[in-house]
């Protein structure tokens, strides 16, 4: 199996700056054949279920807002926050669907 | 609206069975792989299964292969899965999730269920 490895467990941020998480993939999740990275970020807020932010490493579901951003390729990922909001309290996880889905252990991102 | 309405859940003592369902509304169920993934209190998501949308292909976590099945009821767009042999490590919140795509069955979930708590204790 795939190990999805996330940086930092825990970060706090203040109001409007940005929050960066990290993601790193035992094995490159770079599908050769369509150049896509099978990748996706969720946020999961406190008794709810996670909720789609990006996939294919860098596109943004609908309705999620342009400050939430993914890059990264191969086996290093990135998810970032600018300007965060109150709003944006929560756990991200990342998940690789290269294979068989694995997530990371998920970030806890708080207040400062 | 895409609705998923997971049911099921409940105390079964080590060794049990449940059966976990999940009622999908609002799209066309059998166009879409759906999944389950668990959560235990506090922790972190794991994938537990995966089928594809005809019901042909199956996909398991080693942790609960031979153990779980899952299977799927076009006709009446329900999702299930049969849990044999249960541990105390089983113990989680599981969801049921859909694949963001139809087609390929390994893709984002872009809907989730709220979730339908299985607890295994003596």
């Amino acid at each position: 199996d795939i190990v999805v490895t996330q940086s930092p467990d825990s970060l706090a941020v203040s109001l409007g700056e940005t929050a960066t998480i990290n993601c790193k993939s035992s094995q490159s999740v770079l599908y050769s054949s369509n150049n896509k990275n099978y990748l996706t970020w969720y946020q999961q807020k406190p008794g709810q279920p996670p909720k789609l932010l990006i996939y294919w490493a860098s596109t943004r579901e609908s309705g999620v807002p342009d400050r939430f951003s993914g890059s990264g390729s191969g086996t290093d990922f990135t998810l970032t926050i600018s300007s965060l909001q109150a709003e944006d309290v929560a756990v991200y996880y990342c998940q690789q669907y290269y294979t068989t889905p694995t997530f990371g252990q998920g970030t806890k991102v708080e207040i400062k | 609206e895409v609705q998923l309405l997971a049911s099921g859940g409940n105390l079964v003592q080590p060794g049990g069975s449940l059966r976990l369902s999940c009622a999908a509304s609002g799209f066309t169920f059998s166009s879409y792989a759906m999944n389950w993934v668990r959560q235990a209190a506090g922790k972190g998501l794991e994938w537990v299964s995966t089928i594809s949308g005809g019901g042909s292909g199956t996909y398991y976590a080693d942790s609960v292969k031979g153990r779980f099945t899952i299977s799927r009821d076009n006709s009446k767009n329900t999702l299930y899965l049969q849990m044999n042999s249960l541990r105390a490590e089983d113990t989680a919140l599981y969801f049921c999730a859909k694949n963001r795509d139809s087609g390929r069955w390994n893709l984002p979930f872009d809907y989730w269920g709220q979730g339908t708590l299985v607890t295994v204790s003596s």
